[in-house]
């Protein structure tokens, strides 16, 4: 079967930097997709990898590993705006997307 | 501002009874997308379009079905309503689906049903 492993919560102090993991186990691999929701909200695109390697936009990071079926999401100088859940999806072979459960961060002052 | 609407915002339904959750989008998109999101699991894809006039069963189909008369319409029918499909429903667009089209949500529709 498919399966998409985020970790459920994290918590982070503001202005530091926090890692989210996300592991894939997909029928093919057609890109990786995480987006933002903020509770209540709808979810919206934050960053796609389809490619090895680091993608860097502003304040937030995404890291793939293909061989590894391996992502993470990295956010520095957090703001307390950054609380929302954090939603890694991959792109399978039928071109749908398989998302994971979501990791709820909690930035503290 | 363009984008994706979603009526009704939210709705308390009997079981047993139908319904229909109506989308729209004003940006052209080819693609259209229901999902379910429920507490403690990912986002699961109910029906999909490709493109106006063709539709196709994503993960979670049973009890759902949809349309694409058009290509900014994407209803969703509940045929006879059951406590399990008590959830919140988002519908996205994306203009393509092979490359790194980014999916649109709409703000959700939360459904309770009795």
């Amino acid at each position: 079967g498919q399966n998409i492993d985020q970790p459920t919560e994290m918590t982070a102090t503001e202005g530091a930097i926090v890692q989210i993991n996300c592991t894939y186990q997909t029928s093919g691999f057609n890109g990786l997709f995480w987006y933002q929701q903020h509770a209540g909200e709808a979810p919206t695109f934050l960053s796609y990898n389809v490619l090895d390697g680091l993608e860097e936009k502003g304040r937030f990071s995404s890291f793939l590993s293909r061989s590894k079926g391996y992502s993470y999401l990295l956010l520095k100088e957090l703001q307390m705006k950054d609380s929302a859940s954090y939603l890694c999806a991959v792109r399978d072979s039928n071109y749908q997307l398989i998302w994971g459960a979501g990791t709820k961060l909690i930035i503290k002052p | 501002t363009a984008g994706i609407t979603q009526a009704p915002t939210s709705q308390i339904l009997a079981a047993g009874r139908s319904m229909t959750l109506r989308c729209t989008q004003d940006m052209r998109h080819n693609a259209m997308y229901w999902y379910r999101q429920d507490l403690g699991l990912g986002l699961r894809l109910i029906h999909y379009s490709n493109t106006a006039g063709t539709t196709g069963k994503g993960e979670v189909p049973d009890g759902y079905s949809v349309s694409r008369a058009n290509t900014d319409d994407f209803p969703l029918t509940l045929a006879s309503a059951v406590p399990s499909q008590t959830s919140v429903y988002f519908c996205a667009s994306s203009d393509g689906i092979t490359g790194q089209e980014t999916q649109y949500f709409g703000p959700g529709t939360r459904l309770l049903v009795l």
